[in-house]
């Protein structure tokens, strides 16, 4: 059985671009979630998917960040206008049910904004 | 959300068996309490999951006292490619379970 997938494994991009950060969860997974570490802190929640709907997403740092998931498959996180802040690895999870049980998490987006 | 204390770091000799302890004071009824593992590079992977008292898997047990205000992970006889960060996280399962994670604790296997 396939893992969570990202990618790109890294991306970087100058101040004020845009970036598309995709996650394939695995395959029946109904809740996919969004996390990211900025430099030298802890891991963050974003926001989390059930299906194709925004369960929660009070993670989410400011409205540069849009997360879609159409068709309640893979998702896609943009961020625009990228920001030096911004930098840092963000990790896509998902598991089968809501209940808070196993997360699988992908191996990360490594995003450097110069 | 229940905050959780670990210590920083730990350092321990293959073979040996390594028990990290978490503290989670403000912890609910509904929390469970979860334990992940996390290499450079890679996103963290589960570990274990309790409620209560014990709960063991092949990689590891789980050990929850009465009041739930701490818990101890427990790996028996580490090796080398048990070096990583172990992070400690307590939240409701219901309806979504926002994780939270803290700072984690770094263990160090040494030969």
């Amino acid at each position: 059985e396939a893992g969570v997938t990202q990618f790109p494994s890294h991306s970087v991009i100058e101040k004020g671009q845009t970036v598309t950060l995709r996650c394939d969860p695995i395959s029946g997974h109904d809740n996919l979630y969004w996390y990211r570490r900025v430099m030298g802190k802890e891991i963050k929640f974003l926001l989390h998917f059930v299906k194709e709907s925004k369960q929660d997403e009070s993670g989410m740092p400011n409205n540069r960040f849009l997360a879609e998931r159409t068709g309640g498959t893979y998702s896609t996180l943009k961020v625009q206008p990228a920001e030096l802040e911004d930098s840092g690895v963000y990790f896509c999870a998902s598991s089968l049910d809501r209940l808070g049980n196993e997360q699988y998490f992908g191996p990360g987006t490594r995003l450097t904004v110069t | 959300l229940a905050k959780t204390t670990q210590p920083i770091s730990m350092d321990s000799y293959e073979g040996q068996e390594v028990n990290i302890t978490c503290s989670h004071n403000n912890i609910a009824t509904n929390d469970y309490i979860t334990w992940y593992q996390q290499f450079p590079s890679q996103g963290p992977r589960f570990i274990i999951q309790g409620y209560k008292t014990k709960v063991t898997n092949e990689v590891a047990s789980l050990f929850i006292p009465a009041d739930r205000k701490s818990s101890t992970l427990s790996l028996p006889r580490v090796s080398l490619s048990d070096t990583a960060v172990y992070y400690c996280l307590v939240g409701d399962r219901t309806g979504g379970f926002k994780t939270i994670f803290g700072a984690g604790t770094r263990l160090f296997v040494k030969a």
